[in-house]
């Protein structure tokens, strides 16, 4: 049964810091998602990670693939408050079916 | 263009009764999934649909059911409610089944007394 695994579960954070969310997987995948989710709101679609080594960024967040290590990681340069939220790593097994994993609380102080 | 539509975006059930939940894909998308979120167990897939076939199903009792239409639309069922199933029921549109991009709907916020 595929898992994933996010670290930490809740994040702290000053504006201005760096900071990286963490996210392992079981089994072998051949995509992982990263979504944004807002409170009491839908999912957002961050970074779709289609192979080995993919890096894609989109403004303060960049996200990498190691399917050797079953690890991806979103990357967060030097913080804003708007960046508050949680962040969902989601690996698809069989089929097309998503796994989702824990949630990482973000929290983005002044 | 307009976004996955999800109906009604609230609603609240005793337990024993049964519910149907809506969605929309976005238009031109021929792929429905659904998907439960709670704050204890997360997010967890339900079932997929493809051209009105349900192509995946999810670890639920058989209470909870979907279909889907000739026009792309979904609904699920969820039938003799129980407290647990107070939850978020998402549901996300694809152009295709397993293609790169899911897009999520607003989600039916369900509560179950």
């Amino acid at each position: 049964e595929l898992k994933v695994e996010q670290n930490p579960l809740f994040l702290s954070m000053q504006e201005g810091k760096n900071y990286t969310i963490y996210c392992n997987y079981s089994t072998t995948s051949d995509r992982l998602y990263w979504y944004r989710q807002d409170p009491g709101k839908s999912l957002e679609s961050l970074f779709v990670l289609l192979s080995n080594g993919a890096v894609k960024q989109e403004g303060r967040l960049m996200a990498s693939l190691d399917t050797k290590a079953r690890l991806s990681t979103l990357h967060i340069t030097a913080a804003v408050h708007d960046l508050s939220a949680t962040y969902f790593c989601a690996v698809t097994g069989t089929a097309s079916k998503l796994t989702f994993g824990t949630g990482t609380r973000l929290q983005v102080t002044l | 263009k307009a976004g996955v539509t999800q109906t009604p975006r609230y609603l609240i059930k005793t337990r024993g009764q049964q519910v149907t939940l809506s969605c929309s894909p976005i238009s031109g998308h021929r792929s429905v999934s659904w998907y439960q979120q709670t704050p204890g167990q997360g997010l967890q897939f339900l079932f997929e649909y493809f051209s009105e076939t349900q192509r995946n199903k999810g670890n639920f009792p058989g209470r909870f059911s979907g279909r889907q239409f000739s026009n792309s639309r979904s609904e699920m069922n969820v039938s003799t409610l129980e407290l647990g199933d107070s939850a978020l029921y998402l549901c996300a549109s694809s152009l295709v089944a397993g293609t790169e991009k899911l897009f999520f709907g607003s989600g039916t916020q369900l509560s179950v007394l």
